[in-house]
């Protein structure tokens, strides 16, 4: 069965420093990898996403992610946190289809909180 | 301009009452989709429809009843609601894509309807 896994519930980490949130998924062949995030009290906004070709994506905010096969992974990073990136992060998969529409699949989200 | 709205943003209500939330997209998507998030800050998928025709119905308690009058409005009556109930419902919506596409869409979410079973 597809799963997604964020191993970190929380992280919390000072303004200025770097960030990498962890993905792991679990699927037969590669899926689709999408990152997600939550401002509170928001929906969610989607950050950037992969599907084939390069394997580091540059999403907005800053944000960049690397899928790594050999792993099953697709990690979020960024090199200078800002207050404003305090909010929960999704990693979502769904099976890679020719045309149509996405079924997503989540993990449980990972929140982040930033120190001054 | 508001691309994925939802109404009402909060309801509140007692166990057994039967209530509804809906949701618009001015985005001109073919898809529109149901989430619950629960106290966990768990997604999932409850169902989608795909012009105005059910595609996915994801293991769901028939008390629940999406209804898409158009492919712009989704919404979903729930009755005899139970405290389980008690959740964030997210409603998204996505562009098809061209058969024999490669690629991934992208959901467009909307704001979120808390409801709190009393």
């Amino acid at each position: 069965a597809q799963s997604v896994t964020q191993p970190d519930i929380h992280i919390t980490v000072s303004e200025g420093a770097s960030l990498e949130l962890r993905c792991n998924y679990s699927y037969g062949a590669t899926p689709y990898l999408f990152w997600y995030v939550q401002s509170p009290g928001q929906g969610l906004q989607l950050l950037l996403k992969y599907f084939s070709g390069d394997t580091l994506v540059q999403g907005i905010k800053g944000f960049e992610a690397e899928f790594k096969r050999s792993q099953s992974s697709f990690n979020l990073r960024k090199p200078s946190v800002h207050w404003s990136d305090a909010a929960e992060y999704f990693c979502a998969v769904a099976p890679p289809v020719t045309g149509g529409y996405n079924k997503l699949i989540f993990g449980a989200g990972t929140r982040l909180a930033v120190h001054p | 301009d508001t691309a994925v709205s939802q109404t009402p943003k909060y309801l509140v209500t007692q166990m057994g009452n039967d209530k509804s939330i809906k949701c618009e997209q001015n985005l001109g998507h073919d898809t529109m989709y149901w989430y619950k998030q629960d106290s966990k800050k768990f997604l999932k998928i409850m169902f989608s429809y795909n012009n105005k025709e059910l595609i996915i119905n994801e293991t769901v308690p028939n008390r629940f009843s999406p209804k898409s009058p158009d492919k712009a409005h989704l919404n979903l009556h729930i009755n005899s609601l139970e405290l389980g109930d008690s959740a964030v419902y997210f409603c998204a919506s996505s562009q098809d894509l061209p058969s024999g596409t490669l690629q991934a869409d992208t959901q467009y979410f909307g704001p979120g309807t808390r409801l709190t079973v009393l």
